[in-house]
């Protein structure tokens, strides 16, 4: 069965650093969702992108962040500069157009550290 | 927004008796609901989902109800096994025609399943 798949699974870095993690989603679907998860709490969405622009943004999803789908099967998040409280799992997910049914499938997510 | 709480945070059941977690909502104009399971370090993963114009759906041992009026969906699960024992969020969306929008997550519910 397909899967997305998110790399690196983990991910240290200085405050102030610039990371990219990135996802590549089921080949047929065509949204696409990056969420995050600080520990312990809630999943919350940060952006979706449809036909290669963003759809939707979260006011979490500030201008240190950014996304891109680069080459038509990966599709990335940016962090400009990370903060401490950038710290938190981040997953993708993707969904396939369809009139009546659009799971979301996500990824194994990417666990960033931020020090 | 849409806002989503979920109850209880932590649930601890013997094998064998049914599990009860339940949701609210805020938007009246949500109209997609998913309950995902997320086992220790993995990835979420949808087990059921309902939309608004359905009451009740089960699938074996796992069943959801919705209350539009009430604004509130349950998810149950009978004849609890070890293997159920997992974090669970349920989520809603306002689904448009024909395509896809963000999830917005509850906080979770930790259950145990105690042999």
């Amino acid at each position: 069965e397909p899967e997305v798949t998110q790399t690196p699974s983990h991910q240290v870095t200085q405050m102030g650093q610039e990371v990219i993690l990135r996802c590549v989603p089921i080949s047929n679907h065509l949204y696409f969702y990056w969420y995050r998860q600080i520990l312990g709490q809630k999943v919350e969405f940060l952006v979706s992108f449809y036909n290669n622009e963003i759809s939707e943004k979260s006011e979490i999803f500030d201008d240190q962040f950014s996304v891109e789908r680069p080459d038509g099967s990966n599709f990335t998040l940016k962090i400009r500069s990370t903060k401490l409280e950038d710290s938190a799992m981040y997953f993708c997910a993707s969904s396939e157009w369809d009139r009546v049914y659009n799971e979301q499938f996500f990824g194994p997510g990417t666990r960033l550290t931020v020090l | 927004g849409e806002n989503v709480e979920q109850h209880p945070s932590t649930l601890s059941v013997q094998e064998g008796d049914s599990a009860v977690i339940k949701c609210t909502y805020s938007d009246s104009a949500s109209n997609y609901f998913p309950w995902y399971k997320q086992e220790l370090g993995k990835r979420p993963q949808l087990i059921i989902d309902i939309r608004s114009n359905v009451g009740e759906k089960k699938d074996q041992r796992i069943a959801v109800t919705l209350n539009k009026t009430a604004k509130h969906f349950s998810l149950h699960i009978t004849e609890t096994q070890p293997e159920d024992s997992a974090v669970y969020f349920c989520a809603a969306s306002n689904e448009p025609q024909g395509g896809s929008e963000k999830l917005v997550f509850g906080k979770g519910t930790k259950l145990t399943v105690n042999p």
